[in-house]
């Protein structure tokens, strides 16, 4: 059990820039979720991906982000035209159980946007 | 999800026992209580969960009042590596929906 994986750890860009990261989550787990933590603050929920089927999205999810999953392993979490709000600790988690909030988190990746 | 309510910042002698309260006097009959811990700049770490009996793991282990309008979590010989924030959780979704965090509990380990 080698646990989740974030990819990068953290990412420093540019306003207006697009934003790419990625996680593994462990590998018998079938349900993904990523959440974003702003400083001070407890992880918010974004979206929810069960196998490849995205099957919940938090209006927190704007227009601007968008996640994949596309063979139901890894997901990517894409944000468009970056703004300075954007800057938070991005946590991917995995689940294997249905009807259960036994969630395992990867280590985040902290954006920056300048 | 029941709304919970966690003081906001406990301390404890390390070597002692690290009790950690939680009112979630809201709780339905079906909603289980969570608890997670995020030592900084790391992700949450699930730490323990249970419906109506005491639980107990390697980690911790979870008090339930009969009512289940209470829970405490119990850390039995607290350790530096123990300061965290912990998150008391009653989700009522059936899993699909995310965890609910709130501004749960500092815990500061004193050496």
């Amino acid at each position: 059990d080698t646990g989740v994986s974030q990819d990068p750890r953290h990412k420093i860009t540019k306003r207006g820039q697009n934003v790419t990261f990625r996680c593994d989550p462990i590998s018998e787990h079938n349900r993904l979720y990523w959440y974003r933590q702003t400083l001070g603050q407890g992880p918010e929920f974004l979206t929810y991906f069960q196998n490849e089927a995205q099957l919940e999205k938090s209006r927190l999810l704007s227009d601007r982000f968008s996640a994949e999953r596309p063979k139901g392993s890894f997901s990517t979490l894409e944000i468009q035209r970056t703004e300075q709000g954007d800057s938070a600790m991005y946590l991917c988690a995995s689940s294997q159980f249905e009807l259960t909030y036994e969630q395992y988190f990867g280590p985040g990746t902290r954006l920056t946007v300048t | 999800d029941a709304k919970t309510t966690q003081p906001p910042s406990m301390d404890c002698a390390e070597g002692r026992a690290a009790n950690l309260p939680c009112n979630h006097s809201t709780i339905s009959g079906n909603e289980y209580v969570y608890w997670y811990r995020q030592i900084h700049s790391q992700g949450p770490q699930y730490i323990i969960h249970g419906l109506k009996n005491n639980e107990t793991n390697e980690m911790a282990s979870l008090i339930i009042t009969e009512d289940r309008k209470s829970s405490t979590l119990i850390l039995p010989h607290a350790t530096l590596r123990d300061t965290a924030v912990y998150y008391c959780i009653a989700p009522s979704g059936g899993g699909a929906d995310g965890l609910t965090f709130g501004k749960g509990t500092h815990l500061i380990i004193q050496p």
